[in-house]
């Protein structure tokens, strides 16, 4: 079954700077990759997420890309702010299956 | 705004209670889910269904039970709580087919004393 790696498990950083959170998957045929984000006391929310006929997606100030080749894909955060502190998830799905989520990043960011 | 609601939000309950989580969903998903999320933040599954009457165990063994008589409601029970049952409970539910997106309910947290 798919498998899927989340790094780094926290990141803190300065308001304004970059913060980028990395997923490996397992399974070859897996084709769907969203990005969750989790505040206290709530549930997971979507954020952005990527098919397999695309390498990169941009949504304001987050943006996703995606290597087949290499089964990685990674959630890009620009000009962070405050509110952008959470807890992310990432999650890979082949087809109809259940989504596996990666073991998540908490992101801490500093004014 | 997702419409699938938990509640109770929070349950503080003794141990040897039976307990029922509820979970319902207005936007007519086929596919519903239940996690259990753990203080260091991984979510597991440990039940999920592909529609009414379908029912199937998750990747953690979970000594609950789940029943989907009704397409929008998902409930999760356990007949015997313990204190090693105490853990936050997320609901979610998706599209069978076209958008595979999961909308997630806002979580029970679950204190078994």
């Amino acid at each position: 079954g798919e498998n899927v790696e989340q790094h780094p498990s926290t990141l803190s950083v300065q308001e304004g700077d970059s913060a980028v959170i990395k997923c490996t998957y397992s399974d070859s045929a897996s084709n769907y990759f969203p990005w969750y984000k989790q505040e206290l006391g709530k549930g997971p929310q979507l954020i952005i997420d990527i098919r397999s006929n695309v390498g990169e997606k941009k949504d304001q100030r987050i943006a996703v890309t995606l290597n087949k080749t290499a089964k990685h894909f990674s959630l890009h955060i620009t000009e962070t702010q405050p509110e952008d502190s959470a807890v992310y998830f990432c999650a890979a799905r082949e087809g109809f299956q259940k989504l596996v989520f990666g073991t998540g990043t908490r992101l801490l960011v500093s004014p | 705004e997702a419409d699938i609601y938990q509640t109770p939000r929070y349950l503080v309950i003794g141990t040897g209670k039976k307990i029922t989580l509820e979970c319902s969903q207005t936007m007519g998903h086929d596919k519903m889910y239940w996690y259990q999320q753990d203080p260091g933040m991984e979510l597991h599954l440990i039940h999920y269904s592909y529609g009414v009457n379908s029912t199937e165990k998750g990747d953690l063994s979970s000594e609950s039970t789940v029943s989907r008589i009704r397409t929008e409601h998902f409930p999760l029970t356990l007949e015997s709580a313990r204190p090693s049952h105490t853990s936050q409970y997320l609901c979610a539910s998706s599209e069978f087919g076209g958008r595979t997106e999961a909308f997630f309910g806002q979580g029970t947290r679950l204190t078994v004393v």
